[in-house]
């Protein structure tokens, strides 16, 4: 069965600080990976996909990179912003439905 | 082009009453997947559906809840003689067909039983 962890579970940092977040997963075999984040009583915003064959992938400050034989998937994080707060969900995609991790809680203070 | 629609976005069930949520896929998505979030847990899968058809229900408890996917109109979740352990976040996700393909998801609805 497919588990996925999340370190740390919540992070503060201020505010122009690069920052990188932790997801390992115990079965290799996947399709894909997914990082989202989350607002407080808000829905999922999808913001990096990383299929099993990439490495890495980038968006703007965001930068997701995949190493699949070691089950592990970090999100870096550039010039944190405020905005940046919300939590962070790493979510593996072993077979039809995506297994998600508990998340890491990110604070970024002004 | 709209995103996944989900609603109603807030909804109070006395105890016993029955829990009916919408999804509406983003268009161009046959697959709809259902995800129930609790409080201070993390998203737990439920079911996965194509158009008349469920395909993967081994995250649905087993007693009141069911789901549906009709051909025409939205993906509905239906929990039946609510209970307050049902209180949670219901999030919806929609994908293309095909494996290596990301999900789209919907805002929530935060059922709360009373």
């Amino acid at each position: 069965k497919q588990e996925v962890t999340q370190i740390p579970a919540a992070l503060s940092v201020p505010e122009g600080e690069n920052l990188v977040l932790n997801c390992s997963f115990t079965d290799s075999a996947i399709y894909n990976l997914q990082w989202f984040r989350q607002d407080p009583g808000k829905g999922l915003t999808s913001l990096l996909l990383i299929q099993s064959s990439q490495r890495e992938q980038t968006s703007g400050r965001l930068n997701a990179s995949l190493d699949k034989s070691s089950g592990r998937s970090t999100l870096y994080i550039a010039a944190s912003q405020p905005g940046d707060s919300a939590t962070y969900l790493c979510a593996v995609k072993p077979d039809r439905q995506l297994t998600f991790g508990s998340g890491t809680q990110l604070t970024v203070l002004p | 082009n709209a995103g996944v629609m989900q609603n109603p976005r807030h909804l109070v069930r006395r105890r016993g009453q029955e829990a009916r949520l919408r999804c509406s896929p983003m268009k161009g998505h046959s697959h709809v997947y259902w995800y129930r979030q609790l409080p201070e847990e993390g998203l737990k899968f439920m079911v996965y559906l194509q158009k008349e058809n469920i395909i993967d229900e081994s995250g649905m408890p087993k007693e009141r809840f069911s789901a549906e996917f009709p051909k025409e109109g939205p993906s509905i979740l239906r929990i039946q003689q609510v209970v307050r352990g049902d209180s949670a976040a219901y999030f919806c996700a929609s994908s293309p067909p095909g494996v290596g393909v990301g999900y789209t998801f919907g805002s929530g609805t935060r059922l709360t039983v009373v």
